[in-house]
């Protein structure tokens, strides 16, 4: 069965610091990979997707994630984090060919907390 | 597009209780799915429809759980009878048939049961 592993449960940064969350799955075949984001009462948002090509996606608000085949991974990072970046932070997995891109397994989640 | 919309976005309600949760997935999309957000067991897939036929049910978690979708733009989550260990975030997302288009959700419906 697919799973996701997110390594950090809570992160505590400090603003400009940078950011790096990891990111594992376990499946053996082709996936599609997202980092979802979810600020205090809200919604989940995407942060970024990757499906193919290039391996270092970028997304929305300076976020980029590398997708690394060899290691079953794909960690999210941004150089330089604002306050306004706390949050909770998903990475998804989704098995792709059917076109059924909304059938996720997510990882338990990393809470970001960025001091101003 | 106003997004994925639920309903009620607070709901309290006795043990015991009935609690229907109502989804209005994005005009277009032909996937909706219902998920649960809880301290515990963190994000997980309930049920998904595709085009109004629900495609996988294996995540619900007792028969107590029941979710139609009588129409491309309604879907319901009914918990009957509710218990206290259902409280929980429950998302909706919709997406549409494609290889490279992602799942929209909704704001979510944050039920306590007491």
């Amino acid at each position: 069965a697919q799973s996701v592993s997110q390594h950090n449960h809570h992160v505590i940064l400090s603003e400009a610091a940078s950011l790096e969350l990891g990111c594992n799955y376990s499946y053996g075949g082709t996936v599609n990979l997202f980092w979802y984001v979810q600020y205090p009462g809200q919604h989940l948002q995407l942060l970024l997707k990757y499906f193919s090509g290039d391996p270092l996606v970028k997304g929305i608000k300076g976020f980029e994630a590398e997708f690394i085949k060899s290691k079953f991974s794909f960690n999210l990072r941004k150089p330089s984090v604002q306050w306004s970046d706390t949050a909770e932070y998903f990475c998804a997995v989704n098995a792709p060919g059917s076109g059924n891109t909304g059938k996720l397994i997510f990882g338990q989640g990393t809470t970001l907390q960025v001091k101003p | 597009d106003a997004g994925v919309i639920q309903s009620p976005r607070h709901e309290v309600t006795e043990m015991g209780q009935e609690v229907t949760l109502r989804c209005k997935p994005i005009s277009g999309h032909d996937y909706l799915f219902w998920y649960r957000q809880t301290m515990m067991r963190g994000l997980e897939l309930l049920i998904y429809f595709n085009n109004n036929v629900p495609i996988d049910d294996s995540g619900m978690p007792e028969d107590r759980f029941s979710a139609k979708m009588p129409n491309a733009s309604f879907s319901t989550l009914k918990i009957q009878p509710s218990e206290p260990r259902d409280s929980a975030v429950y998302f909706c997302a919709s997406s549409l048939h494609s290889t490279n288009t992602e799942a929209f959700f909704g704001q979510g419906t944050r039920l306590t049961v007491v």
